[in-house]
This record gives structure tokens, sequence and C-alpha cells, in this order.
């Protein structure tokens, strides 16, 4: 197992669509984060979660919905997408706090989200 | 506010020459950085990165990258380019004093290897 699995790899849906993606991480990390990579502009950091608590949002419209069921899953739950949103959506993962902190995000493969 | 910035958005060097891809950084205290490297239609992966001690850091891939403090640079080197060096590289700071992994990025960087 890859230490941050993302799913789907590709994704296709019209914009009344609702799909979700899915990161899982095998690494024991506490905290989870959704960051967007479009072409041409810089890695937008969307949500992070700390011991499954959303303790940011960054102004990330309302058709974008986080979930954290446990410290090893993240989802990100899409509707109503609009074709401005295609992008390639990476989830990642660190261990932060307690002293056992190493600094460095692991990122999964991403999922290429295309809205028609 | 934290911030990178990568000056150049396309590197270009001949295989075999030595490469380096800058960075420079702002930050309110003291900085951990990072170099990352993404191949198309992969996610990031993690180069090296400087939290204390040498200022020279070694990484993966015979990667290295100086910390300059008082020019506020972490500039990426490699003493001779390979072909599949070739990737997007990205260099992102963390303020130590933050308790969360939250990572700022730089724009990132082109790398071409020709041979």
């Amino acid at each position: 197992e890859t230490g941050v699995t993302q799913t789907p790899r590709h994704l296709v849906m019209g914009m009344t669509n609702k799909k979700s993606l899915k990161c899982e991480q095998h690494l024991g990390h506490n905290a989870m984060y959704w960051y967007k990579q479009s072409a041409k502009k810089p890695l937008e950091l969307m949500f992070v979660y700390s011991l499954e608590e959303r303790v940011e949002n960054n102004s990330v419209p309302s058709r974008f919905s986080p979930e954290c069921p446990n410290s090893s899953h993240l989802f990100l739950h899409l509707h109503t997408l609009q074709p401005e949103d295609s992008a390639l959506y990476l989830c990642a993962s660190s261990q932060d706090g307690g002293g056992r902190e190493t600094g460095e995000l692991f990122f999964g493969e991403g999922s290429r989200l295309t809205v028609l | 506010a934290q911030s990178v910035a990568q000056p150049e958005d396309q590197v270009n060097v001949a295989e075999g020459n030595p490469l380096t891809v800058k960075c420079t950084y702002s930050v309110s205290g003291n900085p951990y950085l990072f170099w990352y490297v993404q191949y198309p239609n992969r996610g990031l992966q993690f180069l090296l990165k400087y939290i204390t001690g040498d200022n020279l850091v070694k990484g993966s891939y015979g990667f290295e990258a100086e910390f300059n403090k008082s020019q506020t640079s972490f500039h990426l080197k490699k003493p001779s380019a390979l072909v599949s060096d070739s990737a997007l590289y990205f260099c992102a700071v963390r303020d130590r004093g933050s308790t969360l992994g939250r990572l700022y990025f730089g724009r990132g960087t082109q790398l071409t290897v020709w041979p």
C-alpha cells in the first residue's frame, strides 16, 4: 500500500452531478489536507483537518464539502460544480503536534477532475 | 504572512551540467523549508527539507539545497543533471511556530533537461 491513496484518479462529471473524491492515508498521521492544483496557478490549500476536526477552510465555495470520518480517511463531496472547478485535487497528510512532527506533507497521486 | 517566490517559471539545462532552481521565502518566524517534485499527472513527491543545523541539505536523487538565512533563500541544486530530472519543482515554507503542517508553496519551476 502506498502512503496516501486517492480514488478515483480521473473523474468526468456534468454540472448537475454529485460525486465524491476519496483519500486514505496509511501513515498513522493525524492531519489531512485537500489542495487544488489548476494550470498556471499556485497550489491552493482548500481544507485542513487535524484530529478529524476541520481547522481551516480557505474561502472554498459551498459546492465543495469535505468530510473526515476518522484520521485515516478524507472525502471531498462535489455537487453542482462549474467548469472552472476542473483541476487536479491533491490530498495530503502529516503528523503534527505532540513532538512527533516531521514537518513535511505526504501527497497522494491526485484526482483529475473534469467538469463539463 | 508566509510566502514563497520561485522567480523562474522555466529552467533549461543540458544533461550532465549543474542545475539550480531558485527559491526565496518570507516568513514571520524561523522557517521549515521544503522542496517537492511533480512528474506529469502525479502527486507531489518530497525531495528534501531544512529544519535546523547544517545549511546544506542533501535529499533524494542526488539533489541538495542550501539554506541562506541572510538572503532568505533555499535554492535547489544538483551537480550533474539527468534527462529524468525533467519535472515541475515546488519550494514550500512552513512557519516553525505553527503546530499544523500548513505549507505555503511557490508557483513551481518547470525544469527541462535536454540530452
